[in-house]
């Protein structure tokens, strides 16, 4: 059981948008930790996708965005492609725990 | 361009001690900005956190594994190392090492894993 709960799958036709959704708690996004968001395209390592709740690294299109509002995030990805097939993640840090922790993660689907 | 590199044993007996070293490239491990940690994801499962250290020596450990972890930096090879002692079928999984940024304690670079099976 993740402390942060998301979604197990998620799926989408190409030029749609998807979103989502991180659940946590007042001891982890509620407490104002920031959110981080990780994309896993089949058999590598996770990528960055987006920092501090909102931000893309540079090379990262702009199709994919992020909020966090009380103690929930979001991501939306816009104008699905095939390529965004993939496991995405969230991770804060949680002050009860003393720990980073991640959400158990969601598995897109391109239809 | 930032590199790290996992390597050690993929295979491991019960009760025995997990090694791993990653080695850091294109880059300084004294460099006071960051962390570097592991994060390991069993197969077909999630990511968990496993640690971070500073170059100064000081870690800070997953509540959950705490008791049988050690992260220590090695400045002179530019590589940091993780033990985990006592391991069981449990801790089979891919490791990985990563550069923890820190302020944000986020993971901005990922070794591309290695996958370590604990089985007698």
């Amino acid at each position: 059981q993740s402390v942060l709960t998301q979604p197990p799958s998620v799926s989408g036709a190409p030029g749609q948008r998807v979103t989502i959704s991180c659940a946590g708690s007042s001891s982890n996004i509620g407490a104002g930790y920031a959110v981080h968001w990780y994309q896993q395209l089949p058999r590598t390592a996770p990528k960055l996708l987006i920092y501090a709740n909102s931000n893309r690294p540079s090379g990262v299109p702009a199709r994919f965005s992020a909020s966090k509002s009380g103690t929930s995030a979001s991501l939306a990805i816009t104008g699905l492609q095939a390529e965004d097939e993939a496991h995405y993640y969230c991770q804060s840090y949680d002050s009860t725990l003393t720990s980073s922790v991640f959400g158990g993660g969601t598995k897109l689907t391109v239809l | 361009q930032l590199q790290l590199q996992e390597s050690g044993p993929e295979l491991v007996k019960p009760s025995e001690t997990l090694s791993l070293i990653c080695t850091v490239s294109g880059g300084s491990i004294n460099n006071g900005d960051y962390y570097w940690g592991w994060v390991r994801q069993p197969p077909g499962k999630g990511l968990e956190w496993i640690g971070r250290v500073y170059y100064s020596g000081n870690a800070y450990y997953n509540p959950s594994l705490k008791t049988r972890v050690t992260i220590f930096v090695d400045t002179s090879k530019n590589q940091f190392s993780l033990k985990l002692n006592s391991v069981t079928a449990a801790d089979t999984a891919v490791y990985y090492c990563v550069r923890v940024d820190f302020g944000e304690l986020l993971y901005d670079h990922w070794g591309q894993g290695l996958l370590v099976t604990v089985s007698s």
